[in-house]
């Protein structure tokens, strides 16, 4: 059975800094890895989707990156902003979906 | 403990015929309700949310539906179906401002 892991579990930085999120994986037979941000009381917000023949994604100061064969991909914030600070999910898509077990992230102002 | 089932796992269905998906929640009452949809090649999306029974509020205009009859059961419907419709649907539960729980997904193919 697929297994996602998110490190770290919980991230705190000073607003400006660059940061970066772990997301890893046992079965590299994906067709897709998705991260998502969870804000409390709201639904999952897709930010980046990279397809499996992909190797990065990028969208404004968020870049998503995947080893497929490593089972590993990141997701890089740049220049982290207070209304950066939320739960971050990455999700690998198989047979079903298989969410990882988040990374909380907070930047202080 | 709480748990969330939805099924059916797999569907395939004509084009033009109904649809009916169902989620239920146990252990847990009044909990927030979501269902989300990942067409192909696309990242999910969220289609409904509820906060109470009767309380269903859509997030992207579509021929698509949800009821929530019962405290835990939420339902996604659909009169008739499009191929666009095509896709993995997933539900989802949360207490209020805590994390969300998903059920194992839908994989629905339209013929």
């Amino acid at each position: 059975k697929q297994e996602v892991t998110q490190i770290p579990a919980a991230l705190s930085v000073p607003e400006g800094e660059n940061l970066v999120l772990n997301c890893s994986f046992t079965d590299s037979a994906i067709y897709n890895l998705q991260w998502f941000r969870q804000d409390p009381g709201k639904g999952l917000t897709s930010l980046l989707l990279i397809q499996s023949s992909q190797r990065e994604q990028t969208s404004g100061r968020l870049n998503a990156s995947l080893d497929k064969s490593s089972g590993r991909s990141t997701l890089y914030i740049a220049a982290s902003q207070p209304g950066d600070s939320a739960t971050y999910l990455c999700a690998v898509t198989g047979n079903q979906f298989y969410f990882g077990t988040g990374t909380s992230l907070t930047v202080i102002p | 403990s709480q748990t969330i089932h939805q099924w059916p796992a797999t569907l395939v269905q004509p084009v033009g015929s109904p649809l009916s998906l169902e989620c239920t929640v146990e252990g847990t009452s009044n909990p927030n309700l979501y269902w989300y949809r990942q067409a192909a090649g696309r990242g999910l999306q969220l289609l409904f949310y509820s906060v109470g029974i009767g309380q269903i509020s859509s997030e992207v205009p579509q021929n698509l539906s949800a009821s929530r009859p019962q405290d835990r059961q939420f339902i996604l419907s659909s009169k008739k179906l499009l191929l666009s419709d095509s896709g993995f649907y997933l539900c989802a539960w949360s207490a209020y401002d805590q994390p969300q729980h998903f059920g194992d997904g839908t994989r629905l193919s339209i013929l």
